[in-house]
């Protein structure tokens, strides 16, 4: 069945170096892929999406490039901040606009924190 | 605020009892989902309605957890004889195109 594999955690970085969490996947179709960030106390925030080969999903100066070739997403971003600290999940779906059900499948999150 | 929410946010109760979570999305959403998380790992699908229809149920849903969504606006997970395997946090999500929002979630703890 289709599963996500995140690099294991906790990540910890001083304020202004540069993130990678590794993300890669496995499906059967065509799916398209997500990274979600839980804040402390807070629910699931989408931070960006990319539905096909090739595209990037940018926010918030967080990337991440959809890599059939290697079936990857990794996110990255330049220069983090102290406010980026939370835990972040990869995720995948299979869900076409027409077509009914398929859940997100999550990895198991990779915790990021950030110091001054 | 993604419009979601969910009630209680936190639920603590005594082994061999029934407790009932409450989500309601927003109007839009049309296809609403529950998921647990446990600690330490990413959110694992529960079920998933299509309007009022449950169409699809994951094999974590064991025959003491029932959901419903009447009318295809809020839905109800309800968990009978509770376990102490059950505790976790029960998220409930809206759908509507390809981005879920995810509501806060209800903290089940059995003792």
């Amino acid at each position: 069945g289709d599963s996500v594999t995140q690099m294991e955690g906790p990540v910890t970085l001083s304020e202004e170096a540069f993130l990678t969490i590794n993300c890669t996947y496995t499906a059967t179709g065509y799916p398209s892929l997500f990274w979600y960030v839980q804040y402390p106390g807070e629910g699931l925030q989408l931070l960006l999406k990319a539905t096909k080969a090739d595209d990037k999903g940018s926010n918030k100066g967080f990337e991440a490039t959809y890599r059939k070739e290697t079936t990857s997403f990794h996110l990255e971003k330049g220069s983090v901040q102290v406010s980026d600290s939370a835990v972040y999940f990869c995720a995948l779906s299979e869900l076409g606009l027409s077509q009914a059900g398929t859940a997100l499948i999550f990895g198991k999150g990779t915790t990021l924190s950030v110091s001054s | 605020d993604t419009g979601v929410s969910q009630d209680p946010r936190h639920k603590i109760t005594k082994r061999g009892q029934n407790v009932t979570f409450r989500c309601d999305p927003i109007s839009e959403h049309n296809r609403l989902y529950w998921y647990r998380q446990t600690l330490g790992q990413g959110p694992e699908f529960l079920t998933y309605f299509q309007n009022e229809a449950q169409l699809e149920k994951s094999r974590l849903l064991s025959d003491r957890f029932s959901a419903e969504r009447p009318k295809g606006s809020f839905s109800t997970l309800e968990i009978q004889r509770t376990e102490q395997g059950d505790s976790a946090m029960y998220l409930c999500a809206g759908r509507s195109g390809t981005e879920a929002f995810f509501g806060q979630g209800t903290r089940l703890t059995v003792v």
